[in-house]
């Protein structure tokens, strides 16, 4: 079974600053790889998606991943952050053609005006 | 529009009273699961069903079950709630095993 590690627990950023956040997965095989955001009483939503191919991935609100096959990683990036970015990021990961996805504990990011 | 409808949002309760919590989705997906997610441990798969009468245990099914009689639905029932399962619980769905799950808005439940 897969697991998700996501190695900060809560970012603090002012406004314009780069983010980086980091998940590595434990499993050797094909997976695909997801970023979800959840806004202050939200649900998750989905950021941005890896299922094969360029490894540098873009999703909406500006952010892009990068699957660094040999790392087991999935890091999170964003060059310029604004208010409206404070949320819980969570990394989720699922082997290929199995249907359980495995969360990370997630990452708190507080962006400040 | 497409879209996972969880109710109740807010549920209180008292130990021990059974309850269930809905789930429909409105997009044919053949996958639906729930999770609770607790501070500091993300979300946790408690049951999955891959389609109808097909069902599951994930990571923490314990004090839980789950039903699919059909397609679009996949209700969450605690037969004798205890405080241990005050959680956030989110239901969600998939098309396909190698699609992204989408996820409704939440039940916070406390059970006193």
């Amino acid at each position: 079974a897969q697991s998700v590690s996501q190695h900060n627990h809560h970012v603090i950023l002012s406004e314009a600053a780069s983010l980086e956040l980091g998940c590595n997965y434990s499993y050797g095989g094909t997976v695909n790889l997801f970023w979800y955001v959840q806004y202050p009483g939200q649900h998750l939503q989905l950021l941005l998606k890896y299922f094969s191919g360029d490894p540098l991935v873009k999703g909406i609100k500006g952010f892009e991943a990068e699957f660094i096959k040999s790392k087991f990683s999935f890091n999170l990036r964003k060059p310029s952050v604004q208010w409206s970015d404070t949320a819980e990021y969570f990394c989720a990961v699922n082997a290929h053609n199995d249907y359980k996805l495995s969360f990370g504990a997630g990452t708190t990011v507080t962006v400040r005006a | 529009e497409a879209q996972v409808t969880q109710n109740p949002r807010y549920l209180i309760t008292v130990t021990g009273k059974k309850l269930t919590v809905t789930c429909s989705q409105n997009m044919n997906h053949e996958y639906m699961s729930w999770y609770r997610q607790d501070p500091g441990l993300g979300l946790r798969q408690i049951y999955y069903s891959m389609n109808v009468e097909v069902t599951d245990k994930g990571d923490v099914p314990e004090g839980y079950k789950v039903s699919r009689k059909e397609k679009r639905n996949f209700p969450l029932i605690l037969e004798s709630p205890s405080p241990n399962q005050t959680s956030l619980y989110f239901c969600a769905s998939k098309f396909l095993v190698n699609t992204e799950a989408f996820f409704g808005q939440g039940t916070r439940l406390t059970v006193v």
